[in-house]
């Protein structure tokens, strides 16, 4: 079975732009999840969706939002970026319910010049 | 609120060392606890994982046991590996939300 899979893998940006992300879960899992990783602030939750619909958030501004589509894969987009939202952008999936053990794929790493 | 606090690292040791890396939670409810390492440039995988109290995991040689009295859920192995070097992430799950701590690199060395 194919793990999480994300893309792209590196991306450079300007601030100000914005940015998708995209995150295709192992097949079958319906739960998608994602995490910022950076230095200072270690790995945050963002935010999860279960069946097309965001079911958990974290505390981030508005400019991170999300989707998932009928397929279980997702997005996450990041407008008007910043300099702070360079980082590792983590996605994991589950088959269900995030209690269960999250599967993680490598990772979108976001520079923000 | 809910949290995981870890030990700082680096931590650094010869190989064949005995390895601790402490982790105590905060939670309301029941929490399940997990360990997770991540390799140099690439994502987290899961290393072991307990649901109640007084369970252990174990896998590959680490193993941690969930403390409800302490809330804690340490990790440790008999005898490191060079393989072993990464960095250990300690998380909860609670009312559908993972908290993870933030992490401890171990650096073996032959």
């Amino acid at each position: 079975k194919a793990g999480v899979t994300q893309t792209p893998r590196y991306l450079i940006k300007t601030r100000g732009q914005q940015v998708t992300l995209s995150c295709s879960p192992i097949s079958g899992h319906r739960s998608v999840s994602w995490y910022q990783q950076t230095p200072g602030q270690g790995l945050q939750f963002l935010f999860e969706y279960f069946s097309e619909t965001q079911r958990n958030k974290g505390n981030f501004p508005g400019r991170f939002s999300g989707r998932q589509f009928s397929n279980s894969r997702s997005e996450m987009n990041v407008s008007t970026l910043e300099l702070g939202d360079s980082a590792l952008y983590l996605c994991a999936s589950t088959f269900q319910e995030i209690q269960e053990t999250q599967y993680f794929g490598p990772g979108t790493r976001l520079l923000v010049l | 609120g809910d949290s995981v606090t870890q030990m700082e690292g680096p931590v650094t040791l010869s190989e064949e060392a005995f390895l601790t890396i402490n982790c105590t939670y905060t939670a309301t409810g029941y929490p399940s606890l997990f360990w997770y390492v991540q390799y140099p440039g690439e994502g987290l995988q899961l290393l072991l994982k307990a649901t109640k109290a007084d369970d252990k995991g174990s896998n590959k040689g680490f193993e941690a046991t969930y403390r409800k009295e302490t809330t804690s859920f340490h990790l440790e192995k008999g005898s490191v590996q060079v393989s072993d070097s990464a960095v250990y992430f300690c998380a909860q799950t609670n009312f559908n939300k993972f908290y993870f701590g933030s992490g401890t690199k171990l650096n073996v060395k032959p």
